[in-house]
């Protein structure tokens, strides 16, 4: 079927270290890929996406890269903040069809 | 700000109640969903609507039902309470033809059923 399988949480990492959250997803379709991050009492955000094999989405100093040969869609910063504490989500999204499919997510906590 | 709006934060009911919980959106969005959140499940997909009036079952519908009499408004219903529906619930809305946008959340309701 159609899954994303996220590294499991929770991640604590110190100020300015480097992050990596590991997400592969079942190379059924031609799916989309996102990563979304909840803060503390909100809702889920839209961090970033891809649409296609070898895209890499980025914002607020986050990126991942679309690797179908590896069906991955792994998540990094290269030096993170207090700020970026928060659970993170990769979802997929196959092509013709509007649902999301979450995967568990990953609590994060940086630590000053 | 565009924004999808959840009428309560938290929610306390009782076994066996009928709950109503209700979602708006402000961006002319076709699309509304209602997933539930649980520690170490992630997000799960429980009914979405692709246009008024219209629903789909998601991959836990039991229990649940819901109405989209207006574009903007999606409710969830509970019929009948269980304690094993204790969650906190999203709503989200997206476009129907830009799916590369993804969905906008909802802040979240958290519901105990006691």
């Amino acid at each position: 079927g159609n899954s994303v399988t996220q590294m499991e949480g929770p991640v604590t990492l110190s100020e300015e270290a480097f992050l990596t959250i590991n997400c592969t997803y079942t190379a059924t379709g031609y799916p989309s890929l996102f990563w979304y991050v909840q803060y503390p009492g909100e809702g889920l955000q839209l961090l970033l996406k891809a649409t296609k094999a070898d895209d890499k989405g980025s914002n607020k100093g986050f990126e991942a890269t679309y690797r179908k040969e590896t069906t991955s869609f792994h998540l990094e910063k290269g030096s993170v903040q207090v700020s970026d504490s928060a659970v993170y989500f990769c979802a997929r999204m196959n092509f013709g069809n509007e649902k999301l499919t979450f995967g568990t997510g990953t609590r994060l906590t940086i630590i000053p | 700000d565009v924004k999808v709006t959840q009428s309560s934060r938290y929610l306390v009911k009782r076994t066996g109640e009928k709950v109503f919980l209700e979602c708006v959106q402000d961006m002319d969005h076709e699309n509304m969903f209602w997933y539930r959140q649980d520690p170490g499940l992630g997000l799960r997909l429980i009914y979405f609507s692709y246009d008024v009036k219209m629903k789909e079952k998601g991959d836990i519908p039991e229990g649940y039902s819901v109405s989209r009499e207006k574009k903007e408004r999606f409710s969830l219903i509970l019929e009948s309470a269980s304690t094993n529906q204790t969650s906190m619930y999203l709503c989200a809305s997206s476009f129907s033809d830009r799916v590369e946008y993804g969905y906008t959340f909802g802040s979240g309701t958290r519901l105990t059923v006691v």
